[in-house]
């Protein structure tokens, strides 16, 4: 079955501007996850959406939002764009949200703010 | 606060050495743990998980992991590396003393490994 699908795979934004990545999880998954990646903070929980629903947030600002359509896809964006949000942003799904559940990881969205 | 620690940030190994990349998590509760690999541009994949039942556990591509609660430790091993595992591997945490159910998981920072011919 087809896996995570991430789009787009890469993009360029300058400072100020604003950015929306999407996220398809695999048939039947309804847990969403957001992760950023970047070389100096390593792998960092942006948040958490199961059955369109804020499960859970991590400590990024106001200007990082998501949602969750109810077919289970995902959308985050990033508004007001800066240099440090240039990052590797990864989506993962999974079929439930009790913390032993395999996150099944997309090839990530890579953003590159100018 | 939950962490893992990962020691060392790079590991070198030659073909057919043994591979062990060493994990430490901090918790008073044992967290479900679990190893990821990642490829140059691509994405996270599952390499093994621990969620209380045999405290050796097996994964793919012939690697496996060994909780320790005593030591708090999940170190990753290979017998015998490929150069097809080269790449950075990834252990993390998924808390089970969270206050509702979630998959929100805690990374370490990361262990590339090189595999020398």
């Amino acid at each position: 079955k087809a896996g995570v699908t991430q789009t787009p795979r890469y993009l360029i934004k300058t400072r100020g501007q604003q950015v929306t990545l999407s996220c398809s999880p695999i048939s039947g998954h309804r847990s969403v996850s957001w992760y950023q990646q970047t070389p100096g903070q390593g792998l960092q929980f942006l948040f958490e959406y199961f059955s369109e629903t804020q499960r859970n947030k991590g400590n990024f600002p106001g200007r990082f939002s998501g949602r969750q359509f109810s077919n289970s896809r995902s959308e985050m964006n990033v508004s007001t764009l800066e240099l440090g949000d240039s990052a590797l942003y990864l989506c993962a799904s999974s079929y439930g949200a009790s913390g032993a559940n395999v996150l099944t990881f997309g090839a990530g969205s890579r953003l590159t703010v100018l | 606060a939950q962490s893992v620690t990962q020691l060392g940030s790079h590991v070198s190994v030659s073909e057919g050495a043994l591979v062990l990349l060493r994990c430490n998590y901090s918790s008073s509760v044992p967290p479900y743990l679990f190893w990821y690999v990642q490829y140059p541009n691509q994405g996270l994949q599952l390499l093994l998980k621990y969620t209380s039942a045999a405290t050796l556990v097996k994964g793919i591509n012939g690697f496996e992991a060994e909780f320790k609660k005593s030591e708090t430790s999940f170190h990753l091993t290979k017998p015998s590396a490929h150069m097809s595992d080269a790449a950075e591997y990834f252990c993390a945490v998924s808390p089970r003393n969270y206050g509702g159910a979630t998959n929100k998981l805690i990374f370490g920072t990361g262990t590339l490994l090189a595999v020398q011919p």
